[in-house]
């Protein structure tokens, strides 16, 4: 059975530092990986995916991810924060069929 | 350009009534889902399907139902609306035939509020 987890439903960062976003999954397939913003009163944006090939993938925004099979981890990262990164985030994996599970969410709120 | 439009965007309506939403993509996508977002449990999925005359069951489907007629919508609809189904609806498509991988797009969500 395919599980997404993220750790912290509420992150916080200061404008410049660095982000990080953390998620695990669980496949009993080989996973593909998304990462999904939403801004508020939106839909959700794709940010990246990782399908097959180089594990680190570069998105939208300055965002990237990097896929650790060892690690079951597919953690989001932006090396320098910016006012308008404050949304949130969701991790999904691949379910057969193009279903996807999402994880429960991570509120990034970027501090002046 | 292409898009993803959902209506109404916001309803609030009385328990017992029946409630459809719009779906309707311009992407000419097979794959069309329906979810639902929950504080803390991010988007589940409700029903979806994968072509005309296509519908399928997802992990809360119970209270709800779908109809494809043809391949731009997807409705959904309440049967008899409960107070626990007050949540944010998502309809999304994607493009290949049940496909992994696949990048869904999203609309731009129904706040429906049930009284």
């Amino acid at each position: 059975a395919q599980s997404v987890t993220q750790l912290g439903s509420h992150v916080s960062v200061s404008e410049g530092a660095l982000v990080l976003l953390r998620c695990n999954y669980s496949s009993s397939v080989p996973p593909y990986l998304f990462w999904y913003v939403q801004y508020p009163n939106q839909g959700l944006q794709l940010l990246l995916k990782y399908t097959t090939g180089a594990t680190l993938v570069k998105g939208i925004n300055g965002f990237e991810a990097e896929f650790k099979k060892s690690e079951t981890s597919f953690h989001l990262t932006k090396p320098s924060a910016h006012m308008s990164d404050a949304a949130e985030y969701f991790c999904a994996v691949n379910r057969q069929g193009g279903k996807l599970i999402f994880g429960q969410g991570t509120e990034l709120s970027v501090k002046p | 350009d292409a898009e993803i439009t959902q209506s109404p965007r916001h309803k609030i309506t009385e328990t017992g009534r029946q409630v459809t939403l719009a779906c309707h993509q311009t992407w000419n996508h097979n794959n069309m889902f329906w979810y639902r977002q929950d504080l803390g449990h991010g988007l589940r999925l409700i029903h979806y399907s994968y072509g005309v005359q296509d519908t399928n069951k997802g992990e809360v489907s119970d209270g709800y139902s779908v109809s494809r007629s043809n391949t731009e919508d997807l409705p959904l609809t309440l049967e008899s609306a409960a107070s626990s189904q007050t949540s944010v609806y998502f309809c999304a498509s994607s493009e290949r035939l049940a496909g992994a991988g696949d990048t869904q797009y999203f609309g731009p969500g129904t706040r429906l509020t049930v009284l």
